[in-house]
């Protein structure tokens, strides 16, 4: 079936380096695309959303880029602090209703 | 300030019991969600609700019901509790379709 990045990757970077956590999604019809960041306890936190009719939106220092020709998502983080630390998940709306089908998340470990 | 909350925030039951988990939101949210998440298997969704009175099977709904008598509430209820169950529980609540959906700090529930 249709799936979001099923596996959960550990992505480690220095402080104030750059990160770069991706996101393959299959299901061509999804038309909205978010990144959430959940840390240790907590819930699901929104972080930055994308619309199929865009290609690039920029948030304060998280940049979503979508490339829908390879169903490739990613999501930048400039200056990488270690309350940054967290799963990193994308998220695609299918297209039926408001139903999110979630990617298997992205470990982002900051060394200070 | 608009929110969204769970009760209880752990719990600890027997199989066979019947449980229920509250999530309750102040942004009047037409859109409720519960999700389950697990090890290697990221968010599933249980059931959804569009608004009052009406409620929708997810992708994992065996064994789970919820009601939605108010727009403020989506009480979740494990009918007979299995260790099966275990797991971390999420509600979730949106505006509307195309719309980002916002988390809960999620119920953490043993099942014994």
């Amino acid at each position: 079936g249709e799936s979001v990045g099923l596996h959960l990757p550990t992505l480690s970077v220095q402080e104030g380096d750059n990160s770069i956590i991706n996101c393959a999604y299959s299901n061509s019809a999804s038309d909205y695309f978010i990144w959430y960041k959940q840390e240790s306890g907590k819930g699901p936190q929104f972080i930055i959303d994308i619309r199929s009719n865009m290609d690039k939106r920029q948030g304060q220092r998280v940049t979503v880029l979508l490339n829908k020709t390879v169903k490739h998502l990613s999501l930048q983080i400039a200056a990488t602090q270690p309350g940054d630390s967290a799963v990193y998940f994308c998220a695609e709306n299918n297209n039926a209703g408001n139903m999110l089908t979630f990617g298997g998340g992205t470990r982002l470990m900051v060394k200070p | 300030d608009a929110e969204i909350t769970q009760s209880p925030r752990h719990k600890i039951t027997e199989t066979g019991r019947q449980v229920t988990l509250a999530c309750h939101q102040t942004w009047n949210h037409n859109n409720m969600f519960w999700y389950r998440q697990d090890l290697g298997h990221g968010l599933r969704l249980i059931h959804y609700s569009y608004g009052v009175h009406d409620t929708n099977k997810g992708e994992v709904s065996d064994g789970y019901s919820v009601s939605r008598s108010n727009t403020e509430d989506l009480p979740l209820t494990l009918e007979s509790a299995a260790s099966s169950q275990t797991s971390v529980y999420f509600c979730a609540s949106s505006t509307g379709s195309q719309e980002t959906q916002y988390f809960g700090p999620g119920t953490r529930l043993l099942v014994l």
